[in-house]
């Protein structure tokens, strides 16, 4: 499987609102409602931020939101702050027990 | 809490073979599937494989298959992978993450650093 299709980067400044997306294919984040988005700090564990598409984890803040359009997927940051600034990855089941991850796109907080 | 702890990790020459662990705590360990994913030294997340809550069904990614096993111990809460035949493309650090369903991973260890090097 192919890895999913991020920006390399994104930015916004405090307060702000910006948009992540994450494309792939008909096999995998068009044909399945299991999309998850995770935030990853320098030297950390990635933190799950949105799991099937739009749901958010019990702690994770409502400034963070996740949709999806056909084979497109979309992480929205609402209200930028600058503890958001961190690379953030999306993946996708892409069918027979099989995940594929994007690249990763670094945000940054101006 | 929960917590998950890698261990094992090091450095090993090409073509050998090393085991990491990962050992649980502050949950039900038995219940849920568990998974190990992988990162290059800045690259970004590879998932490597996937095993059942009763360790009964097993997945791989294709770039692993038939050189890495999956494997856990429920009784000691411990998830395994055993890495063979090793290569320098598979230095990187490596995080075992809980699957509560869906092909989320809530919880992640802290990872182990693995480096194929002569």
């Amino acid at each position: 499987q192919s890895a999913l299709t991020q920006p390399p980067s994104a930015s916004g400044s405090p307060g702000q609102s910006v948009t992540i997306s994450c494309t792939g294919t008909s096999s995998d984040v068009g044909g399945y409602n299991y999309v998850s988005w995770y935030q990853q700090h320098p030297g950390k564990a990635p933190k799950l931020m949105i799991y099937e598409v739009s749901k958010r984890p019990s702690g994770v803040p409502d400034r963070f939101s996740g949709s999806k359009s056909g084979n497109t997927a979309s992480l929205t940051v609402s209200g930028l702050q600058t503890e958001d600034e961190a690379d953030y990855y999306c993946s996708s089941y892409a069918g027979s027990d099989n995940l594929v991850f994007g690249g990763g796109t670094k945000l940054t907080v101006l | 809490q929960v917590q998950l702890v890698e261990s094992g990790g090091g450095v090993v020459l090409p073509g050998r073979s090393l085991r990491l662990s990962c050992t649980a705590s502050g949950f039900i360990f038995r219940i849920y599937d568990l998974h190990w994913v992988r990162q290059a030294p800045g690259k970004g997340l590879e998932w490597m494989t996937g095993i059942s809550s009763d360790g009964s069904h097993k997945t791989y990614a294709d770039s692993v298959k038939g050189r890495f096993t999956i494997s856990r111990d429920n009784s000691n809460n411990t998830l395994f992978l055993q890495l063979n035949s090793l290569r320098a493309g598979d230095t990187a650090v490596y995080y075992c993450a809980r699957g509560p369903g869906g092909w989320s991973f809530d919880y992640w260890g802290q990872g182990a650093l693995v480096t194929v090097s002569s």
